[in-house]
């Protein structure tokens, strides 16, 4: 079975810029979520999907990040513009239906704002 | 909100000593709490869960976690362990909405 799989693996961007992650979960797999994983830091949530609809976006910076999962498949989330502070690894996860359901981790993308 | 604080940062121990990387969580109701471990340049894994049932739970690599919730706390221990187990620990506790909220991380440094 494959795993959750992200790209890039890393990005260098200078601040103002913006930038795009992308997450494709396991397959059949109804919850998505991404975290920021700041450096010395555990990983906190941005964002969680039930299928294609948002279920917790509370901790997202909506004046600045934006996310999406159409057609409740992949998904992608975008920074514009990127400040310094938004230096972190960005991790998606999924999980079949939430609950009790283990979350299977992707590699993370590495973000580095100059 | 549920939280956990995992209360040492670092751990350094010699290979085959025993180790316990110690977690707190807020009280609740009912509580899911889990163990994951994030290996240099690689992302996280699901080392060990509780759930309900029995509040001591194993890992497949010779990890253990207890449940005591007189004590709110989700310690994770192993007997003996290896340099390839030198790697950062979360603690986590899943939130209302299914989401998990991390601790701050502890980083095991096994050395011969």
């Amino acid at each position: 079975e494959a795993g959750v799989a992200q790209s890039p693996r890393y990005k260098i961007i200078e601040k103002r810029q913006s930038v795009a992650f992308w997450c494709n979960p396991i397959s059949g797999h109804a919850t998505l979520y991404w975290y920021q994983q700041i450096l010395g830091q555990g990983p906190k949530l941005l964002i969680q999907f039930q299928n294609n609809g948002v279920v917790d976006d509370s901790q997202l910076p909506k004046d600045r990040f934006s996310a999406e999962r159409l057609k409740g498949v992949d998904s992608t989330l975008k920074i514009q513009p990127a400040k310094l502070e938004d230096s972190a690894v960005y991790l998606c996860a999924s999980s079949f239906q939430g609950a009790i359901d283990t979350q299977y981790f992707g590699p993370g993308t590495r973000l580095t704002v100059l | 909100a549920q939280s956990v604080t995992q209360l040492d940062s670092q751990v350094p121990v010699f290979e085959e000593a025993p180790v316990e990387l110690r977690c707190n969580y807020s009280s609740s109701v009912s509580v899911y709490l889990f163990w994951y471990v994030q290996y240099p340049n690689q992302g996280l894994q699901l080392l060990l869960k509780y759930l309900s049932g029995s509040t001591l739970v194993e890992s497949i690599n010779g990890f253990e976690a207890e449940f005591n919730k007189s004590q709110t706390s989700f310690h994770l221990r192993k007997p003996s362990v290896h340099i390839s187990d030198t790697a950062e620990y979360f603690c986590a506790v899943r939130n209302s909405g299914y989401a998990l909220n991390f601790g701050k991380g502890t980083s095991l440094l096994v050395t011969p």
